[in-house]
């Protein structure tokens, strides 16, 4: 019954490892959204795609790489991970047209040691 | 740009209490949203309540009830009868009303529920 789902939960990984991060939903949803939220509590889009079409891609490190292989999937994939990259990263989904709603997946809290 | 301020870092409130909390938000935009989540200590973001820019209003869900002042560009949250399972981070957000557009969130308030 898990609307946005995310795997895994908990990751710890050395520096310089590089990370995939999965997530999806079974909402039926159009668009799908990455946001990191650091240390501080404080939340800020990452990326959007459309339709598998990236839409939003603020400014962030080249190292961040999104991939939609479909509506229901969105990964984040993570090369040469550094401690700053320590944070927890949170899925959501809506449906253009239809909801102005941003369903959230449970977040993947990232340690970088 | 839009930005969201939220001026209470942190909050507290005797259990059957009310508590406001506050937002202010800028932008251009005439149309747009407005939003309450809230983060318990499970991390899971939970929508509280939305309001609608055009909708003068006041959106209400049980207990919550928001006061949107569109000129003053402020969107306040009141709880009621607070519980103790109201204790959390709360996130004021905004987000404009095009397609698939991001949500842009203030710094947080966390809230304390005295028992």
């Amino acid at each position: 019954d898990t609307a946005v789902s995310q795997t895994p939960k908990y990751l710890v990984t050395q520096m310089g490892n590089d990370k995939s991060i999965k997530c999806e939903q079974n909402l039926g949803h159009d668009t799908m959204y990455w946001y990191k939220q650091d240390s501080k509590k404080f939340l800020k889009i990452m990326f959007s795609y459309n339709n598998k079409e990236l839409i939003i891609n603020e400014t962030v490190p080249n190292r961040f790489s999104p991939k939609s292989p479909d509506k229901a999937h969105l990964n984040l994939h993570i090369n040469s991970l550094e401690l700053g990259d320590s944070a927890v990263y949170f899925c959501a989904s809506s449906q253009v047209f239809s909801s102005y709603e941003q369903y959230f997946g449970p977040g993947t809290r990232l340690t970088v040691t | 740009a839009q930005t969201v301020t939220q001026s209470q870092p942190e909050m507290s409130v005797q259990e059957a209490e009310t508590v406001t909390l506050s937002c202010t938000y800028d932008t251009s935009e005439s149309d747009y949203y407005l939003f309450w989540y809230k983060q318990p200590p499970s991390r899971q973001m939970i929508l509280v309540i939305r309001q609608e820019a055009y909708k003068q209003q006041n959106a209400t869900e049980n207990r919550f009830s928001v006061n949107f002042q569109k000129a003053a560009k402020s969107f306040s949250l009141k709880i009621s009868d607070s519980q103790l399972g109201d204790a959390a981070m709360y996130f004021c957000a905004y987000r404009r009303k095009s397609s698939g557009d991001k949500l842009t969130f203030g710094t947080g308030t966390r809230l304390a529920v005295r028992p």
